[in-house]
């Protein structure tokens, strides 16, 4: 069965400080996959999306990247964080159709 | 530009209380509606993909309706562990990216 690992779970960094999550798919092979990141009270906004390895679409410009170096590992990175970028940060994969959504990870920026 | 919006952005119900949420959508070319229900602090769960209007869908006190322009999500004497936020989500267009719009979800509060 397809399975969905994402860390860490909580995260608390400084201003000005890189970032990096990580997230790997277990159990499929060339999944779509995706980063959202989530506000208090708020929709799932998507961050990036991959068809491929190397291949990475972003559909909101802002602080962060992403990158896909295995074909079953997504990573999201910052090289220096800003306040606004504390969230909820949510990795899925698709194959047919449907998200599963990783646990997430909470990103606090102080 | 795909656009969906949840009603009531809040709920609470007495157990037992049946009621419905709703999820109205604006998209070229719905591929599928989807469902899914978030318990804070965790990833969202899939409960329903929906494709076609007429269809339903349904699970144990849930039941999932679509029409051309909204969704509905029924719940049927509702009982606490179902409190959670319930997200809707659109996949629209003929890409291979499968990406999906999501609304701002309505939190659902079952009193005892």
């Amino acid at each position: 069965s397809q399975t969905i690992h994402q860390w860490p779970a909580t995260l608390v960094q400084p201003v000005g400080s890189p970032l990096s999550l990580e997230c790997t798919v277990e159990g499929t092979s060339n999944p779509n996959l995706y980063w959202y990141r989530q506000a208090a009270g708020r929709g799932l906004q998507l961050l990036f999306y991959s068809v491929g390895i190397g291949q990475i679409s972003s559909e909101v410009p802002q602080n962060l990247s992403a990158s896909r170096p295995q074909d079953r590992q997504f990573i999201l990175s910052s090289k220096k964080l800003l306040l606004s970028d504390s969230g909820f940060y949510l990795c899925a994969w698709s194959l047919r159709g449907g998200y599963t959504f990783g646990s997430g990870t909470r990103l606090t920026v102080v | 530009e795909d656009q969906v919006t949840q009603s009531p952005e809040a709920l609470r119900l007495q157990e037992g209380e049946s009621s419905s949420l709703n999820c109205s959508y604006t998209v070229s070319g719905l591929r599928g509606l989807f469902w899914y229900r978030q318990d804070p602090g965790k990833g969202p769960e899939f409960l329903f993909t929906l494709y076609s209007a007429g269809e339903e869908k349904e699970k144990e006190r849930l039941k999932a309706t679509l029409t051309k322009k909204e969704s509905f999500l029924h719940i049927t004497a509702p009982k606490p562990e179902d409190s959670a936020t319930y997200l809707c989500a659109v996949q629209a267009g003929s890409g291979s990216a499968r990406q999906l719009t999501f609304g701002s979800g309505t939190q659902l509060t079952v009193l005892p």
